[in-house]
Formats: structure tokens, sequence, C-alpha cells
């Protein structure tokens, strides 16, 4: 079993839909989680990030950390063309623990 | 402007041949990372280094080399025993310290390609 799983679709939605982004980790001992974008062919860029379980808002993405059911998700509200990329999440323990990803979920949204 | 570049873009290589792919970051960071990345698969860590002149191994370090003489430089070569180099390559750098979120920052990336 991997560590962190996500489901790599690909993901095709009609433009303004929200968009539902989620991993399930195993390992208790993470307590920091981000989501990272990737548009084709560049470096990922990081997105959000989340320290522990709760939400984290920033525009028309949020960050929502289920610590005890070992689910995060990235939400995209009123999505555009332009968040059509892969997102990658990533997960530590901290303290200079190595960060462990995803397999990526690539998104495409429609005009 | 503060960030990571690598170098080249893009990277061809005949089989038998080593080559060297650059990475150099400004953000003063301890610590750097090489991944690889090929479709479907997700980000591969090959080799990562927490402090200059040390360096350990990653999942998939067989057919790949580094250094760290520099603080700001961790270039990998991709060595002939590399059975199947073709792949897109990540650069990243992150801080250390028993604070660290160990949020990684990724450079653009090189794509090489065997021949």
């Amino acid at each position: 079993q991997k560590e962190v799983e996500q489901d790599p679709g690909p993901l095709s939605v009609p433009e303004g839909a929200i968009v539902s982004l989620n991993c399930t980790y195993s390992n208790s001992a993470f307590q920091y989680f981000m989501w990272y974008r990737q548009y084709s062919r560049k470096g990922p860029e990081l997105l959000m990030y989340t320290y522990s379980s709760g939400n984290k808002e920033d525009g028309r993405f949020t960050a929502q950390v289920d610590k005890s059911s070992k689910y995060i998700s990235l939400f995209i509200r009123d999505s555009q063309p332009s968040d059509s990329a892969t997102y990658l999440c990533a997960m530590s323990a901290g303290g200079g623990q190595k960060l462990v990803f995803g397999q990526g979920t690539r998104l495409t949204i429609n005009p | 402007d503060g960030g990571i570049t690598q170098s080249p873009k893009y990277l061809f290589r005949k089989e038998g041949q080593n080559v060297t792919l650059s990475c150099e970051q400004n953000l003063n960071h301890d610590a750097m990372y090489w991944y690889r990345q090929d479709p479907g698969q997700g980000l591969r860590l090959i080799y990562y280094s927490q402090i200059v002149n040390d360096f350990q191994k990653g999942d998939i370090a067989e057919g790949y080399s580094v250094s760290r003489e520099k603080k700001e430089s961790f270039p990998l070569t991709v060595t002939s025993a590399q059975k199947n180099p073709t792949a897109f390559y990540l650069c990243a750098s992150s801080i250390v310290g028993t604070l660290s979120t160990d949020t990684q920052y990724f450079g653009p990336g090189t794509r090489l390609t065997v021949l």
C-alpha cells in the first residue's frame, strides 16, 4: 500500500463547476499538507499549505484536512480553463522529514 | 528574483553517454532534491542533500550521481548505467530544521531524451 493515494484521473469538468480533488494517507505522523499545481512541461508550484486539521481558503481554492480520517481535499470554486493542470498532494511529518507526494490528478476544465 | 533555475530545458543523450543536469538556487535553502517524473507515475526521489558535502540516496538512485560542493548548487549526472533515462527531471529545495514544514520549491525542469 502506498503511503499517499491519489486518484490519477483524468478528471474533466465544465467551466464554472466546483472541483473536488482528494488524497488519502496512512502515516498518522503527517502534519503538514500541501497542494501543488503543475502545468504541462513545467515544474510544480505550491498552491496551498495547511498545518494539521482544518480548512484554509485562498480565493477560489479551499484546502481541507481531516486527520481523523487521514483524508485531505482541495476544492476549486468557479473553475476556469486556466485551472487545467495536474494537481499533486504532498505531506510530511515536519522537522526535516521527506515530503511524500501523491501520484497527481490531471484536471481539464472545458470552456 | 529568488528561485530555482535548471538548465538546460531540453537535453538529448546518445546511448552510452553521461550527461549532467544543472540546478542552482538563490533561496538560501539548506536542502536540495532531485526527482524524476514519468507519465502516470508521479514524482520519484533520486537523491537529496540537506547540507553541503553530504547527500543521500532516494528511492531510485541507481544509474545517477550527484555532488553538493556549494550550498546553492546540486548537479545531477545521469550515467550510462541508467537504462531508461528518458524522463522529466525536477530539482527542488527547502529549508531544514526542527520547525521546518518541509515545503519544497521546484525548478522549471529538464526534459531528457535518449536518442
